[in-house]
């Protein structure tokens, strides 16, 4: 049981480039979500889906695309890299949600932008 | 202010001590209540939830106080396997959870 697959685990990117993060979970989980962890800042939402078709924004939006197309995927797009986004980034998913289920989270992406 | 406030530390503990971590909320309307625990360069796992009546889970126990906003975390007997950092995180309300910047604990032989 893999739980959640993110990839790449590292990426180096230019001002400008564009890129797509992937998250992919088998546990059915109906909830996914992006986060950016940065120092000092804890983890801050990105964006969420609480079903296939259906997407949301987080605290922090700005700069990212995403779309879920099945339950099992929640890609997340950066459309033009900034230093600014250069994080460690994390995708979790739940059975529902409601924080109670406990979130799953994947092994975490970091980017690095230049 | 931060929605979710926790001290940094590190907190530096001899093997078999107790260390207690605290946390403070602002959102009143907060709904649930959790620690997660992550290791350096690792994601972060739920430990446990925090319940109003207080919850303990083998040598952790959770203690929620509504009336103050405050949330607690008591390890005893501390191994050596205990370092990591400790996230205090609140549910605000549906699908939104906001997570304190962690409390780093380091336990030595």
């Amino acid at each position: 049981n893999a739980g959640v697959t993110q990839t790449p685990k590292f990426q180096v990117l230019k001002t400008g480039q564009s890129m797509t993060l992937q998250c992919a979970q088998d546990m059915n989980h109906e909830y996914m979500s992006w986060y950016r962890q940065d120092p000092g800042m804890g983890l801050r939402l990105i964006h969420y889906s609480v079903g296939a078709g259906i997407t949301d924004q987080g605290e922090v939006p700005n700069g990212y695309n995403v779309s879920r197309s099945t339950t099992e995927d929640f890609p997340l797009r950066l459309l033009s890299a900034a230093p600014s986004q250069t994080s460690v980034y994390f995708c979790a998913s739940s059975y529902s949600g409601h924080a109670n289920y406990g979130y799953t989270f994947g092994s975490g992406t970091r980017l690095t932008v230049v | 202010r931060k929605e979710v406030e926790q001290d940094p530390g590190p907190f530096n503990v001899p093997e078999g001590a107790t260390v207690a971590f605290n946390c403070t909320y602002s959102n009143s309307a907060s709904q649930s209540f959790f620690w997660y625990r992550q290791d350096c360069r690792k994601e972060p796992k739920l430990l446990m939830s925090v319940y109003s009546s207080g919850n303990e889970d083998g040598r952790f126990t959770a203690q929620l106080n509504r009336a103050s906003q405050y949330i607690s975390l008591l390890i005893r007997d501390s191994k050596l396997s205990d370092s990591a950092t400790y996230l205090c995180v609140v549910n605000t309300g549906f699908q939104k959870l906001v997570f304190g910047t962690g409390t780093r604990l380091l336990v030595s032989p």
